[in-house]
């Protein structure tokens, strides 16, 4: 069954320092792999998005690691700022017919000052 | 360009009305998707539209319908509500990546409060 798995379920840090999230899938056929910000009561926003043969991306503050073999991915938040309080979602996409999207649960960071 | 807008941002409604949402995607792209997030949950796949047909849908009940138009616009339709059906209903519209698959961009989403 495809799934997508992440953790921590929630996540406390004090402004300024860094994080990693993680995410663990079992999608087959995959086809890409998504981290998507969403803050609260709004819809998400992609911040990566890899493939395959991609084995680190970065936007900005944000570092997303993929690693095929062992099916996990991370996003690695550094310095982390008060505006980065957020769900973090990461999302993969099968290779069948459909391009399947599969929605891990998400990972709610708080940023505290 | 002009981001998904989605239509009405919040709404109220009782058990056992109907209720239809509004969806204008990203102008050029053929595809809407719409989603259900619940309180602390993540989001559940409802229906995917590409071109005025339904491409994929998820697993709900057939209360919950959608159509697309020829213009790309979606509504969502929902009959008969339920308590809950109370959540954010989030749209996306997406274009093709190059390699297969595609890149989605959500609207603001509509609250629907359901008493």
């Amino acid at each position: 069954k495809n799934q997508v798995e992440q953790s921590p379920q929630s996540l406390i840090i004090l402004e300024g320092k860094n994080c990693t999230l993680q995410c663990n899938y079992t999608v087959s056929p995959f086809s890409n792999l998504r981290w998507y910000k969403q803050d609260t009561g709004r819809g998400p926003v992609s911040l990566t998005i890899m493939t395959f043969s991609e084995n680190t991306k970065s936007n900005g503050r944000y570092t997303a690691t993929l690693d095929a073999d062992t099916k996990q991915s991370s996003l690695h938040i550094t310095a982390s700022q008060l505006s980065d309080s957020a769900s973090y979602i990461c999302v993969v996409s099968a290779r069948d017919s459909n391009y399947q999207l599969i929605w891990g649960a998400g990972t709610k960071l708080i940023i505290k000052p | 360009k002009a981001g998904v807008t989605q239509t009405p941002r919040y709404l109220i409604k009782t058990r056992g009305q109907q209720v239809t949402l509004s969806c204008s995607p990203i102008s050029g792209h053929r595809s809407v998707s719409w989603y259900q997030q619940t309180p602390g949950q993540g989001l559940q796949f409802l229906f995917e539209y590409f071109s005025e047909t339904q491409r994929n849908k998820g697993n709900f009940p057939g209360r919950f319908s959608g159509r697309q138009f020829s213009n790309s616009r979606s509504e969502m339709n929902v009959s008969t509500l339920e308590l809950g059906d109370s959540a954010l209903y989030l749209c996306a519209s997406s274009f093709t990546l190059v390699g297969g698959g595609n890149e989605q961009f959500f609207g603001p989403g509509t609250r629907l409060t359901v008493l």
